[in-house]
């Protein structure tokens, strides 16, 4: 079946570092790819998603490209501000079955 | 104007209690899921609703009862409470785009 596989956290950061959160993907066919975030106490929402091979997502001063020969979707940032502080979800979806997500990974961004 | 609102916020309650939680979402959409969130922040798939019929049953147990009376609302009934059973709970909606989820704020319940 459909798989994610993200980097364990937590991630701690000065502010202004460069940030990657790796993720790989197990799946059948030609899946759509997502990050999430989740601020604190809040649902999560959509960062940035790519639909097919070589597709670059970007949103906010994050992107992520999906590499379909490495199974990849990591993110990453120039430039992280402590506002990024989250946890972030790397997910794909298969046509029409659900997002499955992968584990998060929490990032914290001191200044 | 709230998307997708899950009512309550917070729930605790004691072992063997019944409970549920409501979703709402005002922007129809067709499908409707409800996903589990552990205390590693892991989450899983529960169920998902397309026009309030049910299309996906994950390996939930059967004290769990979602029930979806119009294709805005998505109610999860939760039988004889576990304190396995303590996580943040999420509603979610989406409409023909794959992936493209509008998710609730969540549901903190706690068994003691």
């Amino acid at each position: 079946g459909n798989s994610v596989t993200q980097m364990e956290g937590p991630v701690t950061l000065s502010e202004e570092a460069f940030l990657t959160i790796n993720c790989t993907y197990t799946a059948t066919g030609y899946p759509s790819l997502f990050w999430y975030v989740q601020y604190p106490g809040e649902g999560l929402q959509l960062l940035l998603k790519a639909t097919k091979a070589d597709d670059k997502g970007s949103n906010k001063g994050f992107e992520a490209t999906y590499r379909k020969e490495t199974t990849s979707f990591h993110l990453e940032k120039g430039s992280v501000q402590v506002s990024d502080s989250a946890v972030y979800f790397c997910a794909l979806s298969g046509g029409n079955t659900p997002l499955v997500f992968g584990k998060g990974t929490r990032l914290s961004v001191i200044a | 104007d709230t998307a997708v609102s899950q009512t309550p916020k917070y729930l605790v309650t004691q072992m063997g209690n019944d409970k549920s939680i409501k979703c709402e979402q005002n922007l129809g959409h067709d499908t409707m899921y409800w996903y589990k969130q552990d205390s590693k922040k892991f989450l899983k798939i529960m169920f998902s609703y397309n026009n309030k019929e049910l299309i996906i049953n994950e390996t939930v147990p059967n004290r769990f009862s979602p029930k979806s009376p119009d294709k805005a609302h998505l109610n999860l009934h939760i039988n004889s409470l576990e304190l396995g059973d303590s996580a943040v709970y999420f509603c979610a909606s989406s409409q023909a785009t794959p992936g493209l989820y509008t998710f609730g704020s969540g549901t903190r319940l706690t068994v003691v």
